[in-house]
C-alpha cells in the first residue's frame, strides 16, 4: 500500500528564515511526486511534479527536491505570503487509477 | 484559461437526504478525479473517470456514493442516505491526461445535520 509521512505537522517561522519540509513515502514504483500548496476554504494548487531521484526543481521562494524514499520542500527566506498548507502526493506506476495519495500536509506560518 | 469549479460552494443536508454535487473540468481535460478531504488531513480518493467511463471507484466508501460522467465533461457525485459522517470538503480536480498534473478545484463542503 503507498504510504505518504509529511513532517513537521506545523512549523512558525520569522520572516525570512530559510527551513525545509519533509515527505517520506513508500509506492510501488514511483511515477510522480507532486507538491500543491493549499490556502484555507480553497481547493490545492498544483507547485511541482518530479519523477526521479536526483531531480530539483525551483520556483520563487521553494526549492523541491527528490531521493528515492523522501521529497523535501526547501523554501528560502520565506514571506508572510508563503503561508499556508503544503501538501505531498504520490503517484504510483501500477495504479490503473492514477489517483494520488497524500500526506497529511505541513501547516506553514511565516510571522513578519 | 478557466480552472476547475464546483458547485455548490457549500451544501448543508439532514441526514437522510440525498444530495448532487457537481464538478465542470478544464476544457479538454479527460482525467477526471473526485477527492474527499476531512479538516487538518491531505485529501482522499474516490473515483476516477477517462472519458466517460469510470477507470477506478475503489476508493468509493460504500454502495451509497456514485459518481457520472454521461458526456465526458461534467461530473456529478451522488450521495444517498447521508450520514454524519460524510460531512467533508469534496474535492474535483482533472488532467489533460492520466499522467499529468492534476488540477483542483475550489471544493464543495458539505454539512450532515
Amino acid at each position: 500500500e503507498d504510504q505518504v509521512t509529511q513532517s513537521p505537522e506545523a512549523l512558525r517561522l520569522q520572516e525570512g528564515e530559510s527551513s525545509s519540509l519533509n515527505c517520506s513515502y513508500t509506492v510501488s514504483g514511483l511515477r510522480g511526486l507532486f507538491w500543491y500548496r493549499q490556502d484555507p476554504g480553497k481547493g490545492p494548487e498544483f507547485l511541482f511534479t518530479l519523477y526521479s531521484a536526483g531531480e530539483e526543481k525551483e520556483k520563487e521562494r521553494l526549492k523541491a527536491t527528490l531521493t528515492k524514499k523522501e521529497s523535501f520542500l526547501h523554501i528560502t527566506a520565506p514571506k508572510p505570503e508563503d503561508s499556508a498548507t503544503y501538501l505531498c502526493a504520490v503517484q504510483a506506476v501500477n495504479n490503473a487509477g492514477n489517483m494520488l495519495t497524500f500526506g497529511g500536509g505541513t501547516r506553514l506560518m511565516v510571522k513578519p | 484559461g478557466a480552472g476547475v469549479s464546483q458547485t455548490p460552494s457549500n451544501k448543508v443536508t439532514e441526514k437522510g437526504k440525498y444530495v448532487e454535487l457537481r464538478c465542470d473540468p478544464i476544457s479538454g481535460h479527460t482525467a477526471l478525479y473526485w477527492y474527499r478531504q476531512s479538516l487538518g488531513q491531505g485529501p482522499e480518493f474516490l473515483i476516477y473517470f477517462q472519458g466517460t467511463g469510470a477507470a477506478d471507484d475503489s476508493g468509493l466508501p460504500n454502495d451509497r456514493f456514485f459518481a457520472v460522467r454521461p458526456e465526458g465533461s461534467v461530473s456529478t457525485l451522488k450521495i444517498q442516505r447521508t450520514e454524519r459522517g460524510d460531512s467533508a470538503v469534496y474535492l474535483c480536480a482533472s488532467s489533460l491526461g492520466p499522467s499529468n498534473e492534476q488540477y483542483f478545484g475550489p471544493g464543495t463542503r458539505l454539512t450532515v445535520t
